[in-house]
């Protein structure tokens, strides 16, 4: 089946640095990639959909030069959060279309921002 | 707006059955999900609807009613590792999925 590995698992970073989080199919070639975020006891909120090649579309709210996703190849997606805060310590999640109506996921990136 | 309604908490016993309800209202509809989620993983694919009816798959089964924007999904011979939280998903006329805020299944001896 379709699978997207997400890396890395965890992370603790101090304030103000630069986290990147990858994503990558690693038996299909994923078109485009959605980015959720999801708070403890929330839903997934999704932040931004990315296609491979073009600019990402945000979601309203989301601070597109903070978040920084780049989608430069059909297998490779990646999230970086700039000057990382406190505030942005919280769950993310790669998913991939596969197909018309399918969805696989990463299987997450805990930030913690100290 | 696009709304996504589910139960927050719901508890049942081990080896009962439980129901978890999801309605919603959408910008059109081309599907309905269901998720589960373990607390700090990524959530795991369950089911897909688009269709009225019952689909059965195992020991779980999911309804769809368009007519009523509603959804359940049925969970049987529960078991201590069904303790999950379970999202419903909707798509949208765009493709795009809306998410419920998920409800949490406690599962007691």
């Amino acid at each position: 089946g379709a699978v997207v590995s997400q890396h890395p698992s965890w992370v603790i970073c101090k304030s103000g640095t630069s986290v990147k989080i990858e994503c990558r199919s690693l038996d299909f070639q994923a078109t485009t990639m959605f980015w959720y975020r999801q708070f403890p006891k929330q839903s997934l909120m999704l932040m931004a959909t990315s296609n491979e090649g073009s600019k990402a579309t945000y979601e309203q709210g989301v601070e597109k030069d903070k978040f920084l996703i780049n989608h430069a190849s059909l297998t490779l997606s990646t999230l970086t959060v700039t000057s990382a805060h406190p505030e942005d310590s919280s769950f993310y999640i790669c998913s991939a279309r596969v197909g018309d109506y399918g969805y696989t996921f990463g299987s997450g990136t805990r930030l913690t921002v100290v | 707006g696009q709304n996504i309604d589910q139960p927050t908490e719901m508890t049942a016993t081990e080896g009962a059955i439980v129901q978890i309800n999801c309605t919603y209202q959408t910008s059109g509809f081309n599907g309905l999900f269901w998720y589960q989620q373990h607390a700090g993983e990524a959530p795991t694919f369950l089911s897909y609807n688009v269709l009225d009816g019952l689909e059965e798959k195992g020991r779980f089964s999911s309804f769809l009613s368009r007519s009523k924007g509603y959804s359940y999904l049925l969970l049987k011979e529960l078991q201590m590792k069904d303790s999950a939280s379970y999202l419903c998903a909707v798509m949208d006329s765009n493709y795009q999925l809306i998410w419920g805020a998920g409800t949490k299944l406690i599962i007691k001896p």
